[in-house]
């Protein structure tokens, strides 16, 4: 079946560090790749996605990139904000499979301290 | 655009009452909507998948009888715990997907309802 693994946190930094988040994924085919975010209390929001191997999504700062030959799709943002502090989770969805369902990983606490 | 809603935002409710959830998707139309339960510090489980108009899925270890789904139109789809008990617990998410929109798979995010039993 499919599965997702990140990093498990918390992952505390200090404001305009350099962010990481390891995530690789197990899927057959050809899945669509996302990162989204969670801020205290509240649901989930896209922050990017990529459909294809080699493709890059990127949003507010933060890239990641569909790499096929390593099955991962790692987080990185360059510098970053204390307004970043929140949960990140990877996940994964394979189009017209399992009735299109969302594969999460276990998600990747971040704590940026001024 | 792509906004889904969620009333109530929390809830704390007596053990054995029922409560009720509303997910609304406010500006496109939900073909299909999702149930997840998250407990504290932990990922989003999915609880079941609804298709308007008809019954819901439910995924494998969850009690049908005892979270009611019911996806009555394009906009709404409502999460019924029934005889809730304190281990029902949580913060419960709903997300909702439009055929037509982007794709047709990509899923938009309620801001979740915390739900207490006391």
């Amino acid at each position: 079946g499919n599965s997702v693994t990140q990093m498990e946190g918390p992952v505390t930094l200090s404001e305009e560090a350099f962010l990481t988040i390891n995530c690789t994924y197990t899927a057959t085919g050809y899945p669509s790749l996302f990162w989204y975010v969670q801020y205290p209390g509240e649901g989930l929001q896209l922050l990017l996605k990529a459909t294809k191997a080699d493709d890059k999504g990127s949003n507010k700062g933060f890239e990641a990139t569909y790499r096929k030959e390593t099955t991962s799709f790692h987080l990185e943002k360059g510098s970053v904000q204390v307004s970043d502090s929140a949960v990140y989770f990877c996940a994964l969805i394979r189009i017209k499979a399992a009735g299109n369902k969302l594969t999460f990983g276990g998600g990747t606490r971040v704590l940026v301290k001024p | 655009g792509a906004v889904v809603s969620q009333h109530p935002s929390w809830v704390i409710c007596k053990s054995g009452t029922s409560v009720k959830i509303e997910c609304r998707s406010l500006d496109f139309q939900a073909t299909t909507m999702f149930w997840y339960r998250q407990f504290p510090k932990q990922s989003l489980m999915l609880m079941a998948t609804s298709n308007e108009g008809s019954k819901a899925t439910y995924e494998q270890g969850v009690e049908k009888d005892k979270f009611l789904i019911n996806h009555a139109s394009l906009t709404l789809s409502t999460l019924t715990v029934t005889s809730a008990h304190p281990e029902d617990s949580s913060f419960y998410i709903c997300s909702a997907r439009d055929a037509l929109l982007a794709g047709g798979y990509e899923q938009y995010f309620g801001p979740g309802t915390r739900l207490t039993v006391t």
